[in-house]
């Protein structure tokens, strides 16, 4: 089974900042099939990124995903106030998984 | 537009059986599977289990073997998931999603199962 993980854990970073997330996976995911995951508090996640570097419909173009293999990465390019959220990837591949999340918070 | 509308909040005692479903609107029903996963408060998302809507083929997370079982009912558009001995640690919100081997683009609202003696 591959296991993801994601780095940071946190995120402290201001309105109009860079963010990079981490996914990591322990093989190579097939196809590509990671996806990315925004879930703010209460509600169900919504997907951002399907086959590691589509944008899903409405998703603006300050989220991009890249990577391939087993390294993975979500770049917001500058952070609006909506998203202060916490970010999951996710392998969708032969047993889907989801990695343990990064927190983005306001600093 | 596709909906997918869960069932309300409920309450079980330890050893108990919860189903929840999940009522989709929205698109051709048997073309998706239906997946589920769910979030203990606080804490990150677990894949629990796939079914087909076409043939009724299941997958499941090894950690929920035989407590698991996930079915369909295409006559109302609807999926189901129950969990059986139930336990403190099922205590979390259990969301269903639109598709199998994919992305999962529409979720339900979430439904919150909470375990307590």
């Amino acid at each position: 089974e591959i296991v993801l993980t994601q780095s940071p854990a946190t995120l402290s970073l201001s309105p109009g900042e860079r963010a990079t997330l981490s996914c990591r996976a322990s093989q190579s995911v097939s196809s590509s099939y990671l996806a990315w995951y925004q879930q703010k508090p209460g509600q169900a996640p919504r997907l951002l990124i399907f086959v590691a570097s589509s944008r899903a419909t409405g998703v603006p173009d300050r989220f991009r995903g890249s990577g391939s293999g087993t390294d993975f990465t979500l770049t917001i390019s500058r952070l609006e106030p909506e998203d202060f959220a916490v970010y999951y990837c996710q392998q969708y591949g032969k047993s889907p998984v989801f990695g343990p999340g990064t927190r983005i918070d306001l600093k | 537009q596709v909906q997918m509308v869960q069932s309300g909040a409920e309450v079980k005692k330890p050893g108990a059986v919860v189903k929840v479903s999940c009522k989709t609107s929205g698109y051709t029903f048997i073309e998706y599977g239906v997946t589920w996963v769910r979030q203990v408060p606080g804490q990150g998302l677990e894949w629990m289990g796939w079914i087909s809507a076409e043939n009724g083929d299941t997958k499941y997370a090894q950690s929920l073997q035989g407590r698991l079982t996930l079915t369909t009912d295409s006559s109302s558009n609807t999926a189901y998931m129950e969990l059986r001995g139930l336990k403190s640690e099922d205590t979390a919100v259990y969301y269903c999603g639109r598709g199998g081997w994919v992305a999962l683009e529409f979720w339900g609202q979430g439904t919150l199962v909470t375990v307590s003696s």
